[in-house]
């Protein structure tokens, strides 16, 4: 079953931009992910965040997590060429065993990102 | 290079002819599963697999099998594949909740 929701479904800018994309989920989660995809190829994890986190940072990226409004975001700052791809969120039950959610992810259908140089 | 391997990478088939789909993980990971990808409808997990000899069906798993018999290797089972199969699949394997993929399996069944 879907969980994540994630908007836009697509989403065109100029490199240099910022982007940013918006996830909503459901149900109670232990945590939040987001991941890449390039055309096909399988899905690159790019960043976790914890249900007890508000934000977070890797490089360009800087995650945020709502759940009061049960949503994240996902901004790509200083935007490039080579970020053009499909990025998903998804989430992790609550209630995993040890922090963890085994994998037992659902994933949203995702925003198609497309960086013009 | 730490890696999930899955193979082939492109499958073309006729309904009803078994066929099998390998991964195998150099990872050491205890958690394996199965996505398929379809336009419109996300990555939808099929089977998942919490170590050796125990499977449990994910989302979807009508039409497939797998087996755990070895901690490295998660095999995809279609024993009788239909057009409804056509698919982009996926494995994958977890550490601490996080997702390695496979670079994929691009099946047409006809």
């Amino acid at each position: 079953s879907q969980q994540g929701e994630e908007d836009p479904q697509a989403l065109s800018i100029q490199e240099g931009e910022n982007a940013t994309m918006n996830c909503s989920y459901k149900t109670s989660i232990n945590n939040l992910q987001w991941y890449r995809q390039n055309s096909g190829r399988g899905l690159v994890h790019l960043i976790l965040i914890r249900s007890n986190e508000r934000e977070k940072h890797s490089g360009r990226l800087r995650v945020t997590l709502d759940t009061s409004k049960k949503s994240s975001s996902l901004l790509i700052t200083a935007s490039r060429a080579a970020d053009t791809a499909s990025y998903f969120c998804a989430t992790g039950p609550q209630g995993s065993s040890g922090g963890t959610s085994y994998g037992k992810l659902t994933f949203g259908q995702g925003t198609i990102l497309t960086v013009h140089p | 290079e730490a890696q999930v391997t899955q193979n082939p990478r492109y499958l073309i088939t006729v309904t009803g002819k078994k066929l099998t789909v390998t991964c195998s993980q150099n990872m050491n990971h205890e958690y394996m599963s199965w996505y398929r990808q379809d336009p419109g409808l996300g990555l939808r997990q099929i089977y998942y697999s919490m170590n050796v000899e125990v499977t449990d069906k994910g989302d979807v798993p009508e039409g497939y099998k797998v087996s755990r018999k070895e901690k490295r290797n998660f095999p995809l089972i279609l024993e009788s594949p239909s057009p409804n199969q056509t698919s982009l699949y996926f494995c994958a394997s977890s550490f601490l909740g996080k997702l390695f993929f496979g670079s994929g399996t691009q099946l047409s069944v006809l």
